[in-house]
Order: structure tokens, then sequence, then C-alpha cells
């Protein structure tokens, strides 16, 4: 069974980093693409970025290019997003998501979603 | 402001018929894959539809999908209560090298 397991919620003051992951398994992890996606509260959904885990080819919306890192480590089947300098805005539920097959057709597995909260 | 256009909101009785819009442009819907999701309140999104039409086999086929030319339609049959949710679209960009997902349509069923 293809699961993707996120870490917890994270509560984290403005200026602090963070770094939150994002577990595979059931599936060969370096195959297939993972996303990450913001919602922010009462707000839709908002495409942040896509690994390819086997060599971590990497692109990201021109919205989030530069404001967060997207990586991953196929040894042990998890991705990750990262902020340097966290701000208020970021407050929000970040899900990832695995890609149902090879080409860009749609997003089927997604993680439970981890809740970060950015306040002083 | 969305890359995909969406209705903000939809509503329809039980048991009809409801269809809600996506549109894009040439570098989006008009050459890539669209793909549907729902989300239930407080519940990660779940994929209805990919590949423009074609439905995960546990989606029952009250739910289909179809596209023309840079717009996609998600219709939904036989309404129930249980199909209140958001509805969003989504596909790749070919000029953003990006993913996009709508706005979002909030289904109401009366």
């Amino acid at each position: 069974e293809v699961q993707l397991v996120q870490s917890g919620a994270e509560v984290k003051k403005p200026g602090e980093s963070l770094k939150i992951s994002c577990k595979g398994s059931g599936y060969i992890f370096t195959n297939n693409w993972i996303a990450w996606v913001r919602q922010m509260p009462g707000k839709g959904l908002e495409w942040m970025g896509i690994i390819y885990p086997s060599d971590s080819d990497t692109r990201y919306s021109p919205s989030f290019q530069g404001q967060v890192t997207i990586s991953a480590d196929k040894s042990i089947s998890t991705a990750y997003l990262q902020w340097s300098s966290l701000k208020a805005s970021d407050t929000a539920m970040y899900y990832c998501a695995r890609l149902f097959g090879s080409g860009y057709v749609g997003f089927y597995w997604w993680g439970q979603g981890t809740l970060v909260t950015v306040s002083s | 402001q969305s890359v995909l256009t969406q209705p903000p909101s939809v509503s329809a009785a039980p048991g009809q018929k409801v269809t809600i819009s996506c549109s894009g442009s040439s570098s989006n819907i008009g050459n890539n894959y669209v793909s549907w999701y729902q989300q239930l309140p407080g519940t990660a999104p779940k994929l209805l539809i990919f590949e423009n039409n074609k439905r995960p086999s546990e989606i029952p086929d009250r739910f289909s999908g179809s596209k023309s030319g840079t717009s996609a339609t998600l219709g939904i049959t036989g309404l129930q209560t249980g199909d209140e949710a958001d509805y969003y679209c989504g596909t790749w960009d070919s000029s953003l090298s990006a993913g996009v997902f709508g706005g979002g349509t909030k289904l109401t069923v009366l």
C-alpha cells in the first residue's frame, strides 16, 4: 500500500527556520515525482514545487522560488520542505502528494498534511 | 489570482446534476492533462479525475471529466449531501514550468 506520512504540526516564531518531511512507503520512492502544496487558512490549494527523488530534479512555482527549498533523501525515502526564515504569512497546512503514473496526470496519493503556525 | 479560473460556488438540489468549469490557456489546459480533486472539510484532497476524463477505480461514475480547448469541466450527477465539498482543477503549465490549481469551487447541495 502506497503511503505518504508527513511530520507533525509545528509552532514557530517569525524568523525561525523549519524543515518538514514526507516519508513515502509501499512503492519505489526514487521513481516518482513528489509535490508540495500549500493551503492557507480558509483558502485554496497552491502548487509550490515538485521533486524527482532519483536525481533531485526540482521545479518551483515562480511564487515560491527563493522562498522555500524542496529536497529529498532517497536513502530514507523522504522528501522535505524547508524555510530559512519563517514569516507569519507562512502559516498554513502543507501537503505532499505523489503523481499517479509517469506523466503529470494527477496526484492520487496525498500526505495527511502538516500544519505550520508562525506566530510571535 | 489563480492561473486557472473556477466559479467560486455552485449549488444544486439532491439528485440533480451540476457542472464545474475550469478555464485556462494554451500553456496549461490546452496542452496538458487536467485533473480534478474533491476536498472535504478538514481532509486532504482526493483525486476524482485524472488525464482529463479518467476515474480511479474507486470513484463512482457519477463523477465525470471532459476537456475542450483551453477549458475543462467536472460533472457530478445524482448529487448527494456527502458531495458537499470544495473542488479543484489542476494541470501543468508549460510556460511556468510548474503545476497550477484553480481557485476552487464550493459545492452546496441544497
